[in-house]
């Protein structure tokens, strides 16, 4: 597609129930990142995938999170049971070519996601 | 100490201003990139620097790798410019700075 695509754009869900969230990145962009933001607070980095090397998980805050990628598509990042704390938009970016840093980074427009 | 570090955290300018946001970092790195959020959410990058200057209309990035140091300069700032910049590092792995608010006032 021309853009990165994520899905959905907004989502509300109750305490304890799982939850996933999808990221359709640039056609041909070997590397992809999801990163979270909660309110007024900054950019958190949560997991990075590039071709088909290890992803680096480094980020994920708990191992309620989890993410996959098939190739160079689609990812998808699940979160498990819930919690508020993991309310905030979930933003995912992909870029081209497989050094790291060497490409600019295109970012969807994210997921909102609201633990009640 | 975070690993990247922008400031001022808060910058309020009149139109026409030259405005300077600076970003310093700790840890080695492949590239920096520098990035535009506006009050929307919706971000867009507007550079990714590994040496030297880049210049894109009237916004201008530079980077001293031996300073660990990038400064992202505005010229003639408009309110149109308000949004909240991010500098961001790659190293092992992405990091962000916590951004910084600019507000151009007309």
């Amino acid at each position: 597609g021309a853009g990165v695509s994520q899905s959905p754009s907004n989502k509300v869900t109750e305490k304890g129930k799982d939850v996933e969230l999808r990221c359709d990145p640039i056609s041909g962009h070997t590397a992809l990142y999801w990163y979270r933001q909660r309110l007024g607070q900054g950019l958190e980095f949560l997991i990075y995938f590039q071709g088909n090397s290890a992803p680096d998980k480094s980020g994920l805050p708990s191992d309620r999170f989890s993410a996959e990628r098939t190739g160079e598509s689609v990812s998808t990042l699940t979160i498990q049971r819930t919690q508020q704390e993991d309310s905030a938009v979930y933003l995912c970016a992909s870029s081209l070519g497989a050094r790291p840093g060497a490409n600019v980074l295109t970012f969807g427009a994210g997921s909102r996601l609201t633990v009640l | 100490k975070n690993e990247v570090e922008q400031s001022p955290q808060n910058l309020t300018a009149q139109e026409g201003e030259f405005i300077t946001i600076n970003c310093s970092y700790s840890v080695g790195i492949s590239a920096l990139h520098w990035l535009q959020q506006h009050p929307g959410g919706g971000i867009v990058s507007l550079f990714m620097l590994s040496s030297g200057k880049k210049k894109h209309g009237r916004l201008i990035a530079t980077i001293n790798i031996q300073e660990k140091h990038s400064s992202l300069h505005i010229t003639a700032s408009h309110p149109r410019d308000s949004a909240v910049y991010i500098c961001a590092v790659r190293g092992q792995k992405l990091v962000f700075g916590q951004g910084t608010r600019l507000t151009i006032n007309p």
